[in-house]
């Protein structure tokens, strides 16, 4: 599976927007990319994914680069339940499973 | 949206002892759930793809003997932790795809197993 690289964390103030970045420079040309949150104690839930184009949904929108070695997942406008860690997630077309990295621990200043 | 419920949502167990965890997915048909299990401060491990009538693929390093996997219908799974240790202690999450869905995978709230 091919790799993904997230800070370990980031900080941001409520109300703010909220940019997180996730590189992934050996994607190949069938990879989606897929962002996933986990709250604490909870199981993940799915954010947003995409393949080339950027994509926005009611949570939040995915800016990909045009060579698709990077991502960009955006909270337009943070609040305190947005703290959680953040998973940038690659997937092949028809891959079964996902394979977690370590993701980014965001949290939201009030 | 789509639904996936687990039960229980902790369990506390003495050492030797089985556990039995189910998944649900409770508005749609899942054919492939998958079972993770996530240690305090670290990310989730696949641990197993479970297909709806067949044998569970289990990842590298999980024990299939250890971790039973049934996968009897399209709406639920099972994960039996036998004769379970301490070292067993974990969050145990599963998760769901759709049938007919190539991408998303819809997750469980996660079963805290603390083994005594």
């Amino acid at each position: 599976d091919a790799k993904t690289t997230q800070p370990n964390s980031m900080e941001s103030n409520e109300e703010e927007p909220v940019h997180l970045p996730c590189n992934h420079s050996t994607i190949s040309g069938t990879d989606y990319i897929h962002w996933y949150r986990q709250l604490p104690s909870q199981g993940p839930e799915y954010v947003i994914h995409g393949l080339t184009s950027n994509v926005n949904n009611r949570m939040a929108s995915l800016a990909i680069a045009e060579d698709r070695k990077s991502s960009t997942l955006i909270l337009h406008r943070a609040t305190l339940r947005d703290a959680a860690v953040y998973y940038c997630i690659l997937n092949s077309q028809g891959a079964q499973k996902l394979v977690f990295g370590q993701g980014t621990r965001l949290t939201i200043n009030p | 949206g789509a639904v996936v419920s687990q039960h229980p949502s902790r369990v506390i167990c003495k050492s030797g002892t089985s556990v039995k965890i189910e998944c649900r997915s409770l508005d749609f048909q899942a054919t492939t759930m998958f079972w993770y299990r996530q240690f305090p401060k670290q990310s989730l491990m696949l641990m197993a793809t479970s297909n709806e009538g067949s044998k569970a693929t289990y990842e590298q390093g999980v024990e299939k003997d250890k971790f039973l996997i049934n996968h009897a219908s399209l709406t639920l799974s099972t994960l039996t932790v036998t004769s379970a240790h301490p070292e067993d202690s974990s969050f145990y999450i599963c998760s769901a795809k759709r049938q007919g869905a190539r991408e998303t995978q819809y997750f469980g709230p996660g079963t805290r197993l603390l083994v005594l």
